[in-house]
């Protein structure tokens, strides 16, 4: 097991709703990306935070957004949410770009979001 | 962008056979593809990778190939046992970006 760590495991949430999502790098790992793993489908990159900024971003509204914080902890925020934000939430967490394994990526458990 | 395809979406071997995932990618700036093996109900966890100035990798019963040329990559598992029964991910990603794009996955199912 990686030593990332999310929460809560389990949420529902009613269409319109907002939620926040936490996770936690693994220990010497500085950089943290969320992916949206749908139903049956690969995981899909919503953004990633180094420095506690915003390191790049996927094809996703600005309704996702997210922080990460001077321990490298990480936070997705989704406002308005709607059925198809329904999916399961993974964080992962990797080292600092430019070293020679930075692109090695270890995912969290990650958080189930329903949404009614 | 990067569009990842994967094939097959489902994989049926009987115990000590082997299996085979291929994986092809879009765009040639991709150099780090990396294959994560998923339970049910859990994370996905990396079980090896390879970059751009590498043919071959392999890790005991695990090997994966590249061909930048063709732009696809390969997963190899041999000697296959019941515990690899799993949904296995290809992605590739660039160096200097962070960013995994994802193959649709492959359920593969070994029966003793």
């Amino acid at each position: 097991e990686t030593g990332v760590t999310q929460s809560p495991t389990h949420l529902i949430k009613t269409r319109g709703q907002q939620v926040t999502l936490r996770c936690s790098s693994q220990s010497g790992h500085n950089t943290v990306s969320w992916y949206q793993q749908a139903l049956g489908q690969g995981p899909q990159f919503i953004f990633q935070y180094y420095r506690e900024e915003e390191n790049g971003r996927g094809n996703f509204p600005p309704r996702f957004s997210g922080l990460q914080f001077p321990n490298y902890s990480s936070e997705l925020n989704v406002n308005a949410l709607e059925l198809d934000d329904s999916a399961l939430y993974l964080c992962a967490s990797s080292s600092t770009p430019g070293t020679g394994s930075y692109n090695e990526q270890f995912f969290g458990p990650g958080t189930r979001l329903t949404v009614l | 962008g990067e569009n990842v395809e994967q094939h097959p979406s489902t994989l049926s071997v009987q115990e000590g056979d082997s299996a085979v995932i291929k994986c092809t990618y879009s765009d040639s700036a991709s150099n780090y593809f990396p294959w994560y093996k998923q339970e049910l109900g859990k994370r996905p966890q990396l079980i090896i990778d390879i970059r751009s100035n590498v043919g071959e990798k392999k890790d005991q019963r695990i090997a994966v190939t590249l061909n930048k040329t063709a732009k696809h990559f390969s997963l190899h598992i041999t000697e296959t046992q019941p515990e690899d029964s799993a949904v296995y991910f290809c992605a590739a990603g660039e160096e200097g970006f962070q960013k995994l794009v994802f193959g649709t996955g492959t359920r593969l199912l070994v029966s003793p």
